[in-house]
């Protein structure tokens, strides 16, 4: 059973750079997409990006300036980078594996158990 | 970019009650149509996928339904396990997107 397991930095000043890993245990990067998604305090979901194994990415064009997500086949990881942080990047970001199913029907399981970032000087 | 509308954001319930979410896409996305239960400090947990695809281990009181911009998420008989914030979520097109949620709350 794939299990996700994050960290990185949790408080950050701004213009500084956001970096977080996700592990992939149980199961290899091979084969899906990979992605992160983040949560404000007390609001909803918000897609970043995601990549497959090979380094293909996909990302929201709101965030694609400064945003970049790679891979680590070697280590079966995935990361996030995120530059210019401000006070809006405040959140808990979280990474998924993005299940593919018929037709390219996908949805995201599992999940990371989620990493606050705080942005504060 | 296609926005997800969730009705409504907020509803008060009692254990025993049926209730549906209601979910609606700004453009057609077929069945691509994913929803997520969130519990208080925890990470989004996937129950149903497709749109109407019961996710391994959720309970059958939960089901989907709905394709093209209309979805509904049903809980035929609510438990207080069931207390929660619900997201639908597009994976239609990129970027994908998720509704504002539905926090379901204890009457």
């Amino acid at each position: 059973q794939v299990h996700l397991q994050q960290w990185g930095a949790g408080l950050l000043k701004p213009s500084e750079t956001l970096s977080l890993t996700c592990a992939v245990y149980g199961g290899s990067l091979s084969g899906y997409y990979w992605s992160w998604i983040r949560q404000p305090p007390g609001k909803g979901l918000e897609w970043i990006g995601e990549i497959n194994h090979s380094g293909s990415t996909s990302y929201n064009p709101s965030l694609k300036s400064r945003v970049t997500i790679s891979v680590d086949t070697s280590k079966n990881h995935f990361s996030l980078k995120l530059t210019s942080v401000t006070a809006a990047d405040t959140a808990v970001y979280y990474c998924a594996r993005v299940f593919s199913g018929w037709a390219e029907r996908n949805w995201f399981d599992p999940w990371g158990q989620g990493t606050l970032v705080t942005v504060s000087s | 970019d296609i926005q997800m509308t969730q009705s409504p954001s907020s509803l008060s319930a009692s254990e025993g009650d049926r209730v549906t979410i209601t979910c609606r896409a700004s453009q057609s996305i077929g069945s691509y149509l994913n929803w997520y239960q969130q519990k208080p400090g925890k990470a989004p947990k996937l129950l149903m996928y497709a749109a109407s695809n019961l996710q391994s281990g959720v309970p059958f009181r939960f089901s989907g339904g709905g394709s093209g911009t209309d979805f509904t998420l049903t809980i035929s008989s609510l438990q207080l396990e069931d207390f929660a914030t619900y997201y639908c979520q597009q994976t239609y097109s990129i970027p994908r997107s998720f509704g504002q949620g539905t926090k379901l709350e204890i009457k």
